[in-house]
């Protein structure tokens, strides 16, 4: 069975200042996993995906992930918040096609 | 050309009443999906398509609910005696395959918000 926690239903700070999504995994398998971005009024937009090359990957907009196998984290960081990141953020797990979303992050940023 | 396109936007309805919402995902996607996001909520799996064939019906939540894609392009969902539990967003992705591997990124569209009074 898949499982993803998000570990913060929000999540403030300050523009410039850097960002931490948190995000864990439960999985039988080797899980795919992947960062959703949810704007208000706008479809669902993919930042970034893990498949098992790289543990540290690069997503849009300065967003970056790293896989932990040891700790079944995916944690989302960010070096500086601007004001168009404050979206809603999901951790999202594939297996055999189908997608688990955790239940998201908000995110706000404040000037 | 355009992204997954979901219609209509926006749906209220009665009680009791049945309901189409309807998908049309980027051309040459081969796998199409439906998720429902409740508020305050991730979207949860509902069925999945592989061409014309359902290829993974478990996340229906009962026989209330069908999704049919006859041509293996557009797809419906189908909600009989609307109950107002089943208000959310309802979600339309497609992609490229199914899986194997499961990285083939699937692109969403705007969603369907459907009210039931």
């Amino acid at each position: 069975a898949q499982s993803v926690t998000q570990l913060d239903s929000h999540v403030s700070v300050s523009e410039g200042t850097p960002v931490l999504l948190r995000c864990n995994y439960s999985s039988s398998y080797s899980p795919s996993l992947f960062w959703y971005v949810q704007h208000p009024n706008k479809g669902l937009q993919l930042l970034l995906k893990y498949t098992s090359a790289a543990t540290l990957v690069k997503g849009i907009n300065g967003f970056e992930a790293e896989f932990k196998k040891s700790e079944t984290s995916f944690h989302l960081t960010k070096p500086s918040a601007h004001m168009s990141d404050a979206a809603e953020y999901f951790c999202v797990a594939a297996l055999l096609g189908r997608l688990y979303f955790g239940r998201g992050t908000q995110l706000t940023v404040w000037p | 050309g355009a992204g997954v396109s979901q219609t209509p936007s926006n749906k209220v309805t009665e009680k009791g009443k049945y309901v189409e919402l309807r998908c049309d995902p980027i051309s040459g996607h081969t796998a199409l999906y439906w998720y429902r996001q409740s508020l305050g909520q991730g979207p949860e799996f509902l069925i999945y398509f592989q061409g014309t064939g359902a290829a993974d019906d478990s996340g229906l939540p009962n026989d209330r609910f069908f999704a049919v894609r006859p041509e293996g392009s557009v797809s419906t969902l189908k909600i009989q005696r609307t109950e107002r539990g089943d208000s959310a967003v309802y979600l339309c992705a497609s992609s490229l395959k199914s899986y194997l591997p499961s990285t083939h990124e699937q692109f969403f569209g705007p969603g369907t918000r459907l009210t039931v009074l």
